[in-house]
């Protein structure tokens, strides 16, 4: 199991430019999650999606975040247009629903630095 | 308003000793609490849960306390060991599906 997969795993862009984040969940897993690591905020969950259906997205920040599933192998999150306080490390983790206590699997993230 | 609390940022534990995190809640409502391990650049990787309708779980050398009329919950590591050196989040599932992190607590193991 190659586990989540995040690419890139570093994305250095100027204010204003367009980004996008990619995720691939394991296989067979049903639930899809995005979040925000920051020094200030910890952990936020931004976005979570069941079956492919977006279900919680009270965590997104602001309408420059949309994040999409086209299919249960694949998501997006966009930032459009990127901000220098859009800088943190940005994970994606999945899990086979309900999670029950055996939690999220994680990927290694996506650290965004915006200048 | 911050729904997990996680008020110590750091612990230095001696290599052997006990290492005891802690963690406040305030959402009663909650189907398990969960312990995550993060080293620098890598994702979080769970550790170890507890259901709400216990008061302990244990896994090998990591032990969970769940207190519930204190809201509070404790991740005991019996001995430490330099390995174990990381970040580590307590993080509450509600509505099936939803984890909510406190801001974590940084271990440092020393020899």
């Amino acid at each position: 199991d190659a586990g989540v997969i995040q690419s890139p795993r570093h994305e250095v862009t100027e204010m204003g430019q367009e980004v996008t984040l990619r995720c691939k969940p394991i296989s067979g897993h049903n639930s899809l999650f995005w979040y925000r690591q920051t020094m200030m905020r910890g952990l936020e969950l931004l976005i979570y999606f069941n079956n492919n259906v977006p279900i919680d997205d009270s965590g997104m920040p602001e309408d420059r975040f949309s994040a999409k599933m086209p299919n249960a192998s694949f998501s997006t999150l966009k930032i459009q247009p990127s901000e220098p306080r859009d800088s943190a490390v940005y994970f994606c983790a999945s899990t086979l629903s309900p999670t029950g206590g055996r939690g999220y699997t994680f990927g290694s993230g996506t650290r965004l630095t915006v200048v | 308003d911050q729904q997990v609390k996680q008020n110590s940022p750091s612990l230095s534990v001696q290599e052997g000793r006990i290492s005891i995190l802690n963690c406040d809640y305030t959402n009663s409502m909650f189907d398990y609490f969960l312990w995550y391990k993060k080293y620098p650049a890598e994702g979080p990787t769970f550790l170890i849960s507890i259901s709400s309708i216990k008061d302990k779980n244990e896994d090998g050398r990591f032990t969970v306390f769940l207190n519930k009329s204190a809201k509070h919950l404790s991740l005991h590591i019996v001995p430490s060991q330099p390995g174990d050196s990381a970040v580590y989040f307590c993080a509450e599932l509600y509505n099936t599906d939803k984890l909510i992190f406190g801001t974590g607590t940084r271990l440092q193991v020393f020899p």
